[in-house]
């Protein structure tokens, strides 16, 4: 079945890149999200790639796929204690396909 | 910008009762789903629905489990018989479908059942 890995934490220094891993198994996937979870609060979508793409930035987000090895990555730059968080990455075929998540990583920032 | 709402926030229930979750998706959504997520655990899919119909449903949704569009613009998540196994975080997503949207999935807040 299809299947989502990711590395459970990343702590990095505030100011720093973070980077965030992902591997999948479907390779009919054809939508790949980011979603962000604060403590205590809900799924929020941070971005998504089709899979046609290779990159995609959005302000301080920097998406990556790359496709033949079924790897996307998430770079946040200058990392700020507002980005404390839960990151999950997703895959889905579109249409009623529902998401595939994976465990999410925890994003731990020093000061 | 447009949000997914969820009610309750939070819901306490006695084992075996049964409980309604409901959602109101983004107005202009075609399709809707429920997730849910156990304390410390991944996000799991339970069920998406589409021209009022169910679409797709994991090995969890099972028979004590229901989805209804009462109205048009609520979605609801009925479980009939609660077990404590069912303690979780139940959200609710709907998606766009165009092609300037480019198929973006949007989620309430949660809702958070505990089964006691």
């Amino acid at each position: 079945g299809e299947d989502v890995e990711q590395s459970l934490f990343l702590s990095v220094r505030e100011g720093d890149s973070s980077v965030i891993n992902c591997t999948y198994t479907d390779s009919s996937s054809t939508y790949l999200y980011w979603y962000k979870q604060e403590p205590g609060a809900g799924l929020q979508l941070l971005t998504y790639i089709f899979s046609n793409m290779d990159m995609k930035q959005d302000q301080r987000l920097t998406v990556l796929l790359n496709k033949k090895d079924k790897h996307l990555s998430l770079r946040i730059a200058d990392t700020q204690t507002g980005d404390s968080a839960i990151y999950f990455c997703a895959e889905s075929m579109g249409g009623a396909d529902g998401l595939t998540f994976g465990k999410g990583t925890h994003l731990i920032i020093q000061p | 910008e447009p949000e997914v709402t969820q009610t309750p926030s939070h819901q306490v229930t006695q084992m075996g009762q049964e409980v309604i979750l409901r959602c109101v998706p983004i107005s202009n959504h075609l399709y809707f789903y429920w997730y849910r997520q156990i304390l410390g655990q991944k996000v799991e899919f339970l069920v998406s629905f589409y021209n009022n119909e169910i679409s797709e449903k994991s090995e969890i949704f099972d028979d004590q489990f229901s989805v209804e569009r009462p109205d048009g613009s609520n979605f609801t998540l009925k479980i009939r018989s609660t077990k404590l196994e069912d303690s979780a975080m139940y959200f609710c997503a709907s998606r766009d479908w165009t092609e300037f949207s480019g198929n973006t999935i949007y989620f309430g807040e949660g809702s958070w059942l505990t089964v006691v």
